[in-house]
């Protein structure tokens, strides 16, 4: 089946514009994750998503960011006001649920963004 | 605090050699250790993961990684590299903090050359 999409796969903005990041995890997969890969550096936890649970939020950077899940399914992460601190590219990941030990996690290709 | 530490940016092997990426973690309670690849211009994959059982766990692409609790560490494997191997590696841990959540290492460059 399909895989993990995310769209746009490249987005080039302007400092202090907003910008939509969204993401289409596999087929019934419950938990839904964001990361942030910056240049040179490892994967930064953002956010994730489990069912209808409240989300875990502990890895949003300022304010300015946020996400949402709508339906259970496809996911949009929205930064405001964008700096340039925040050009890197911005993974999705989605697993059938995130209450195990042992689950693994399904990637998108992801997206990446450019703060001019 | 809980925490998984690649020591190499970089690493280069010849074709046909045997590579090891390290990696090294610390957790409180049982480790799940994961490693995942991503090759360029492309998400990460999965590669292997231990959970419990046998120390040496098997997994794509011909790797392999043994996980040794004395040394907390669990380095990644493989007995004959391949130019294909080139890719950036990512150690990961799986921790409960009210819910599990993916630590990653901030990954090692592999260069495999012809």
């Amino acid at each position: 089946g399909a895989g993990v999409s995310q769209s746009p796969s490249n987005k080039v903005t302007e400092k202090g514009k907003d910008v939509e990041l969204r993401c289409d995890p596999i087929s019934g997969h419950t938990a839904l994750y964001w990361y942030r890969q910056s240049l040179g550096q490892g994967l930064e936890f953002l956010i994730y998503f489990q069912g209808n649970s409240a989300p875990d939020k502990s890895g949003l950077p300022s304010d300015r960011f946020s996400a949402e899940r709508t339906g259970g399914s496809v996911s949009t992460l929205t930064i405001q006001r964008t700096q340039q601190e925040d050009s890197a590219v911005y993974l999705c990941a989605s697993s059938p649920t995130s209450g195990g030990a042992g689950v693994t996690q399904y990637f998108g290709p992801g997206t990446r963004l450019l703060v001019l | 605090a809980q925490s998984v530490a690649q020591p190499e940016d970089q690493v280069n092997v010849a074709e046909g050699n045997p590579l090891t990426v390290k990696c090294t973690y610390s957790v409180s309670g049982n480790p799940y250790l994961f490693w995942y690849v991503q090759y360029p211009n492309r998400g990460l994959q999965f590669l292997l993961k231990y959970i419990t059982g046998d120390n040496l766990v098997k997994g794509s692409y011909g790797f392999e990684a043994e996980f040794n609790k004395s040394q907390t560490s669990f380095h990644l494997k493989k007995p004959s590299a391949l130019v294909s191997d080139s890719a950036l590696y990512f150690c990961a841990v799986r921790v409960n903090t009210g819910g599990f959540k993916t630590i990653f290492g901030a990954g090692t460059r592999l260069f495999v050359k012809a």
